[in-house]
Formats: structure tokens, C-alpha cells, sequence
């Protein structure tokens, strides 16, 4: 079964300083990841993936994760945080062998302090 | 166009009531999914449906069930609700092969007493 941990569920950072939320994984074959934001009342909110190819992957915001095979993980970054960054993080997983569905983490909650 | 909408926003329910949570997308995305939100617990699965006419289980689909008459509506029922129903449900959709990211409804808040 796969599954994925989000060690942190707070992380809080100074603006203008980068950023990083964890995200380990575990799947039987190759992983598709995911991250999502989810702001305070609303959906999730897709921010990037990995499904193949360059390690570090790029997405909306200025955010972006890199893909460590070796150690299972898909970090969240930012090299320089918002105020509007604060929202909660989801990372998520898909076997590429599964029935299509998403695992998701448990959620970290990001805090930017002006 | 709206993406995904889901109705009511929000309900209390009395338990043993049978509620019926509405999805509908206008993108024509094959796939559809239920996913209840409970704090410290991220999303979990309760059904899919990979195109209209078909559906599955996930991780947590006691108590629930669902229809997918065609391609664009989705709705979630609880037969007869009971508290540890309360959350927060959250519809989504997926285009279908070779798309892998989901695009997520803005959620029915739930409370079942």
C-alpha cells in the first residue's frame, strides 16, 4: 500500500526567508507526487508535480520540490516566503500501478511572520 | 466556467437523516472522487468513479455511497448519518488518462448531531 508521511504539521518561517516543508513517500513502483495548498474555507489547490524527468520540479507561486529517490522524499521549497504563502500543505502520492487514486499526507500547516 | 461546484456549503444534520452532497463539473473530466477532510487525518478516499456508469470503494466508504449517472454529476449520500460523519467533504476530478493532478470542488462543511 502506499502511503506518505509530512513529518511537520507546523513549520513557521520569517518573510523573505526560504522555505521548506517535508514529504516522505512510500510506494511499490514508480511515484507520481503531488503537492497541494489548501487556504483557510477552500479546496485544494494543485501546485506542482513529479511524474518523470528533471528531479526538481517547478510550480505555481514560485514554489518548487525535488525528487530524492534514494531517500523517498519530495520537499517542498521557496526560496523566499510571502505572508501569503501561510496556508496548509498537502503532499500527495499515486502508484503509477494504482488504480489512479491519491494518497494524501496528513498536511503541514505553513506560518510566514512579517 | 466554474469548475466544480458541491451544494449545500454547509449543513447540520440530525443523525439517522439521509443527506444526499452534490458535485457537478463542467470540464468533462472522466474521473470523479469523494474525499472527507478530518483535522490531523489530511484527505481521505470514500468513493471514485473512473468514468459515468462506473464506481469503487476507497479507504473509507462505510456508511456512504454513490452514483455516477453521467459524466458530470457525482453525488455523495449518507443513508443515515451518524456524528463521526462530521467533516468536511471535499469532491474532485480528474480529466482522465494521462492526466494525473485532481481538481478539487470548495467543499461541503458537515455536522451531524
Amino acid at each position: 500500500a502506499q502511503s506518505v508521511a509530512q513529518p511537520e504539521d507546523q513549520v513557521n518561517v520569517a518573510e523573505g526567508n526560504p522555505l521548506t516543508v517535508k514529504c516522505t513517500y512510500s510506494v511499490s513502483g514508480n511515484p507520481y507526487l503531488f503537492w497541494y495548498v489548501q487556504y483557510p474555507n477552500r479546496g485544494l489547490q494543485f501546485l506542482l508535480k513529479y511524474i518523470t524527468g528533471d528531479n526538481l520540479v517547478k510550480g505555481s507561486y514560485g514554489f518548487e520540490a525535488e525528487f530524492n529517490k534514494s531517500q523517498t522524499s519530495f520537499h517542498l521549497k521557496k526560496p523566499s516566503a510571502l505572508v501569503s504563502d501561510s496556508a496548509l500543505y498537502f503532499c500527495a502520492v499515486r502508484d503509477a500501478g494504482s488504480a489512479r487514486q491519491l494518497t494524501f499526507g496528513s498536511g503541514t500547516q505553513l506560518t510566514v511572520l512579517p | 466556467i466554474a469548475g466544480i461546484t458541491q451544494a449545500p456549503t454547509s449543513q447540520i444534520l440530525a443523525a439517522g437523516r439521509r443527506m444526499t452532497l452534490r458535485c457537478t463539473q463542467d470540464m468533462r473530466h472522466n474521473a470523479m472522487y469523494w474525499y472527507r477532510q478530518d483535522l490531523g487525518l489530511g484527505l481521505r478516499l470514500i468513493h471514485y468513479s473512473n468514468t459515468a456508469g462506473t464506481t469503487g470503494k476507497g479507504e473509507v466508504p462505510d456508511g456512504y455511497s454513490v452514483s455516477r449517472a453521467n459524466t458530470d454529476d457525482f453525488p455523495l449520500t449518507l443513508a443515515s448519518a451518524v456524528p463521526s460523519q462530521t467533516s468536511v467533504y471535499f469532491c474532485a476530478s480528474r480529466p482522465g488518462q494521462g492526466a494525473y493532478e485532481q481538481f478539487f470542488g470548495p467543499g461541503t462543511r458537515l455536522t451531524v448531531l
